[in-house]
């Protein structure tokens, strides 16, 4: 596997049920990032992780969990969605946080709640 | 503050004549910017970026876009559209020292025609 990965690629999950997104990167990259992509909306960012520490969340609500366990790897826990948080959530990854560093992403998760 | 705005929101070109989608910006900062676009059910992939250095910027696939610092502007172009370039096309700016506030614009979708 190269570049970033995310499993599933689809999901549908009920308003009462627990899942979790998978994202890995190999690319030795230092920050990982959630993202949401509603329809008709500009990219969201969830997320960052720097060397497996949170720096950012952007007033994202707590049915959103997000983990880092080690730089390769990024979950997103998620519970008692609403049906407003079907989107496609990307995950990303770059070599360092500062200005200058692209981001690479994954092909996303798309996400149903019914 | 920063904000970026694609000027319009659909784009048609016939195969083989030149594309061109706007981009403009504005940063309290010395802003970096990229492109990036999005095929149908895939994650973003890195067209081009800049970061200071030259205000013509060389990226993949033969796209291209110039910096305007007066005119708050950063287009992309390519002489020549191909059927594959057809998808969506997202224009981002961070400030200069943070890669982590990446600001999306709202997308601008190509149609190449036949």
């Amino acid at each position: 596997e190269t570049g970033v990965t995310q499993t599933p690629r689809h999901l549908v999950m009920g308003m009462t049920n627990k899942k979790s997104l998978k994202c890995e990167q190999h690319l030795g990259h230092n920050a990982m990032y959630w993202y949401k992509q509603s329809a008709k909306k500009p990219l969201e960012l969830m997320f960052v992780y720097s060397l497996e520490e949170r720096v950012e969340n952007n007033s994202v609500p707590s049915r959103f969990s997000p983990e880092c366990p080690n730089s390769s790897h990024l979950f997103l826990h998620l519970h008692t969605l609403q049906p407003e948080d079907s989107a496609l959530y990307l995950c990303a990854s770059s070599q360092g946080w500062t200005s200058g560093y692209e981001q690479y992403f994954g092909p996303g998760t798309r996400l149903t709640v019914t | 503050a920063q904000s970026v705005t694609q000027l319009d929101s659909h784009v048609s070109v016939s195969e083989g004549t030149p594309v061109l989608l706007r981009c403009n910006y504005s940063s309290s900062y010395s802003p970096s910017l990229f492109w990036y676009v999005q095929h149908p059910n895939k994650g973003l992939q890195l067209l081009l970026k800049y970061t200071s250095a030259a205000t013509l910027v060389k990226g993949i696939n033969g796209f291209e876009a110039e910096f305007k610092k007066s005119e708050t502007s950063f287009h992309l172009t390519k002489p020549s559209a191909h059927m594959s370039d057809a998808a969506e096309y997202f224009c981002v700016v961070t400030p200069s020292g943070s890669a982590r506030q990446l600001t999306f614009g709202s997308g601008t979708q190509l149609t190449v025609l036949p």
